[in-house]
């Protein structure tokens, strides 16, 4: 089945820098979704990217899948103590997400 | 439209105790997913509906779970003789389920503490 390794696991980035977190699958992607969870919650949909090349935003997040649909970047502008959290990415497969383990975000004021 | 909600929030429940989780669905959402979901790991697919039908079961889903969507609308989630292992965050989802939209919208999930 498909797998999704993220990278970095962790990323600890000062108040206003801009970072990027990166999703790289086993097998091409036909649906690629983007999560953020607080921790201890459920997950917050942020975006959902279908074609190679598309690019989408949702306020200061963009979210980029490759032409060759095997490799998706989120990137946050300006970050903000309220980007803090669990970004996960996940694969569509059959109607069913198959999920990246996550990378923790912390926002240094 | 209040979202997908669970209940309850938390669990603590003794081995070998039967525990029930309930998920209610954005309305009018035909799909709804159950996922479970451990510490520092992304969530793992459990089942899924389509209206009433359970369309498909993890292989993680052993004899002692059962999920339920009687009338196509809330779904249960039933562990039987619960064990440690069981214990995570399991996780409901529900999505249109149309060509046109198959996003998945997840509610703030049960957390199951097996003692």
């Amino acid at each position: 089945s498909q797998e999704l390794e993220q990278s970095p696991q962790s990323l600890i980035v000062q108040e206003g820098k801009n970072l990027t977190i990166n999703c790289t699958s086993s097998k091409t992607l036909y649906g690629l979704y983007w999560y953020k969870q607080k921790y201890g919650e459920g997950l917050i949909f942020l975006m959902m990217l279908q074609k190679g090349g598309e690019e989408k935003s949702h306020e200061k997040i963009t979210a980029k899948l490759d032409e060759k649909k095997q490799q998706s970047s989120l990137h946050i502008t300006a970050s903000q103590p309220s980007h803090a959290g669990i970004y996960l990415c996940g694969a569509d497969e059959f109607g069913k997400i198959i999920f990246g383990k996550g990378t923790r975000l912390h926002i240094l004021p | 439209d209040t979202g997908v909600s669970q209940d309850p929030r938390h669990k603590i429940t003794k081995r070998g105790q039967n525990v029930t989780f309930r998920c209610d669905p954005i309305s009018e959402h035909n799909r709804l997913y159950w996922y479970r979901q451990t510490l520092g790991q992304g969530p793992e697919f459990l089942t899924y509906f389509q209206n009433e039908a359970q369309l498909e079961k993890s292989r993680l889903l052993s004899d002692r779970f059962s999920a339920e969507r009687p009338k196509g609308s809330f779904s249960t989630l039933e562990i039987q003789r619960t064990e440690q292992g069981d214990s995570a965050m399991y996780l409901c989802a529900s999505s249109p389920g149309r060509r046109s939209s198959y996003e998945q919208y997840f509610g703030p999930g049960t957390r199951l503490t097996v003692t």
